[in-house]
C-alpha cells in the first residue's frame, strides 16, 4: 500500500532556530514530491522535487530529495513566527493521473 | 501561479439537505481537478479525480453518491454533498491542474458545518 509519512507530527521551537522537517514514501511509480505550507486556508507551493541529491533553496527555506532513502527534508533556518504552519509534503506517481498523495502533515509552531 | 477560486468559503446547512461547492479555475483551463477533505490538525484526504468530460474516479471508501462530482467544462467544477450529516462537516478544498503540468493549485477550501 502507498504511503507517505511525515515527521514530527508537530513542533514548537524558538525564533531564530532551525528545524528539519521529514517526508518519507513508499509509492509504486513515483514521479516527483512537493512541499507545501499550509496556514489557514488554501496550501502555498514551496517546492517541487524530481531529481535526487540537488537542493533547491528560497530564502530561508531548502528542500532535497533523496530517491535511494525514499525520502525529502524541508530545512527552515532562523524560524520566524510567520512560518508556523502546517507543512505537507505530498508524491505525485506516473500513470495516475497525477494525483497527490498527501503526507500525514507536521505541524510546526514558532514561539517568539 | 495559477488562480483557483472555490467557492462558498464557508457554509453552514441542516442535516438532509444538499451543499454545492464550486471550484473554478480563473486563468487557465484545467482538465483534471482533485476534492480532498481534511480534518482539524490532519493532512489533505483525497477523495476523488474529476476529469473534464467523464465520470469521477473516486478513492477507496469515499461514497459516489454521497458526494457527487461534475467537471462539466474545462474551468469548472462541483462537489456536491448530498443529504448532509453532522459527520460531513470538515474542510473541503479543491485543487486543479494543467494538462503535462505535475503542479496543482489549489482553491480556498470551504468549510461546511451541518448542524
Amino acid at each position: 500500500e502507498d504511503k507517505v509519512v511525515q515527521s514530527p507530527l508537530s513542533l514548537v521551537v524558538h525564533e531564530g532556530d532551525t528545524v528539519t522537517l521529514n517526508c518519507s514514501y513508499e509509492v509504486t511509480n513515483f514521479r516527483s514530491l512537493l512541499w507545501y505550507k499550509q496556514e489557514k486556508k488554501a496550501p502555498t507551493f514551496l517546492f517541487m522535487l524530481t531529481s535526487s541529491g540537488i537542493e533547491k533553496k528560497s530564502g530561508r527555506l531548502s528542500s532535497i530529495l533523496d530517491k535511494k532513502e525514499l525520502s525529502s527534508i524541508l530545512n527552515i533556518t532562523a524560524t520566524q513566527t510567520g512560518d508556523s504552519a502546517i507543512y505537507l509534503c505530498a508524491v505525485v506517481r506516473h500513470f495516475t493521473g497525477n494525483q497527490f498523495y498527501f503526507g500525514t502533515g507536521t505541524s510546526l509552531t514558532v514561539i517568539p | 501561479g495559477a488562480v483557483v477560486s472555490q467557492h462558498p468559503s464557508r457554509v453552514i446547512c441542516k442535516s438532509g439537505t444538499s451543499v454545492k461547492i464550486e471550484c473554478r479555475s480563473l486563468d487557465f483551463q484545467a482538465t483534471t481537478m482533485f476534492w480532498y477533505r481534511q480534518f482539524p490538525k490532519q493532512s489533505l484526504m483525497l477523495m476523488a479525480t474529476s476529469n473534464e468530460g467523464s465520470k469521477a474516479t473516486y478513492e477507496q471508501g469515499v461514497e459516489k453518491d454521497k458526494f457527487l462530482i461534475n467537471h462539466a467544462s474545462l474551468t469548472l467544477s462541483t462537489l456536491t454533498v448530498t443529504s448532509a450529516h453532522p459527520e460531513d462537516s470538515s474542510f473541503y478544498i479543491c485543487s486543479a491542474r494543467l494538462w503535462g503540468n505535475t503542479e496543482a493549485f489549489f482553491g480556498q477550501g470551504t468549510r461546511l458545518t451541518v448542524v
